[in-house]
């Protein structure tokens, strides 16, 4: 099966700017995250949703993040405007159902870079 | 508060050798933990799932443990390769109708030849 995609892979931009990131998860799976990988880091998580509604968003910086999955399929995560310490690999991941006993399939993540 | 707490932070080792890497959860309610490992410009790929009721579990040259009554997990790599070089991930799933996912910060392991 094909494994998630996500584009770009890369992305430098200068503070106060936005940028969005697209996410393609496998087919099927109902369940997406968006994370965000500081540098030695964890993933941290910043919105999950169920089919195309919205399960999590606590940790969403949403004065400046937005996202959203249109048709319960592709996903885009917005910034803007960007700031120096949103310099992270944002990683999206998919499961089947969500549940706990399902397995994430990550991306590989796009890489930002804020200057 | 839900933690998860990774040791060492990083370690070198050299090819043919074994290692451990530690993880040391307080997460409640627990319904699993997974090991993921991570190579470097990747995204994470699950290694093991361990249940409540699960000591050990193996995947090829990996193996991990969980005592659940102490909350912790092990990760042995017997006989590494170069490969294994990667950041390795613990994650504990509180399961149930809270569902989430406690990520460890990782362990950067670093084989050399």
């Amino acid at each position: 099966e094909a494994g998630v995609a996500q584009s770009p892979r890369y992305k430098i931009i200068e503070k106060r700017q936005s940028v969005a990131f697209w996410c393609n998860p496998i087919s099927g799976h109902a369940t997406l995250y968006w994370y965000q990988q500081i540098l030695g880091q964890g993933p941290k998580l910043l919105i999950q949703f169920q089919n195309n509604g919205v399960v999590d968003d606590s940790q969403l910086p949403k004065d400046r993040f937005s996202a959203e999955r249109l048709k319960g399929v592709d996903s885009t995560l917005k910034i803007q405007p960007a700031k120096l310490e949103d310099s992270a690999v944002y990683l999206c991941a998919s499961s089947s159902t969500g549940g706990s006993g399902s397995p994430l399939h990550f991306g590989n993540g796009t890489r930002l870079t804020v200057t | 508060k839900n933690q998860v707490e990774q040791s060492p932070q990083s370690l070198i080792i050299l090819e043919g050798k074994n290692c451990t890497l530690q993880c040391n959860y307080t997460v409640s309610p627990f319904s699993n933990l997974r090991w993921y490992k991570q190579d470097t410009g990747r995204g994470p790929v699950s290694l093991t799932i361990m249940t409540f009721s699960e000591n050990t579990k193996s995947n090829g040259r990996y193996t991990a443990t969980l005592d659940a009554d102490t909350k912790q997990s092990s990760l042995h790599i017997t006989a590494s390769q170069l490969s294994d070089s990667a950041s390795y991930i613990c994650v504990v799933n509180t399961g149930g109708a809270t569902n989430k996912l406690i990520f460890g910060t990782g362990t950067l392991l670093a084989v050399q030849p």
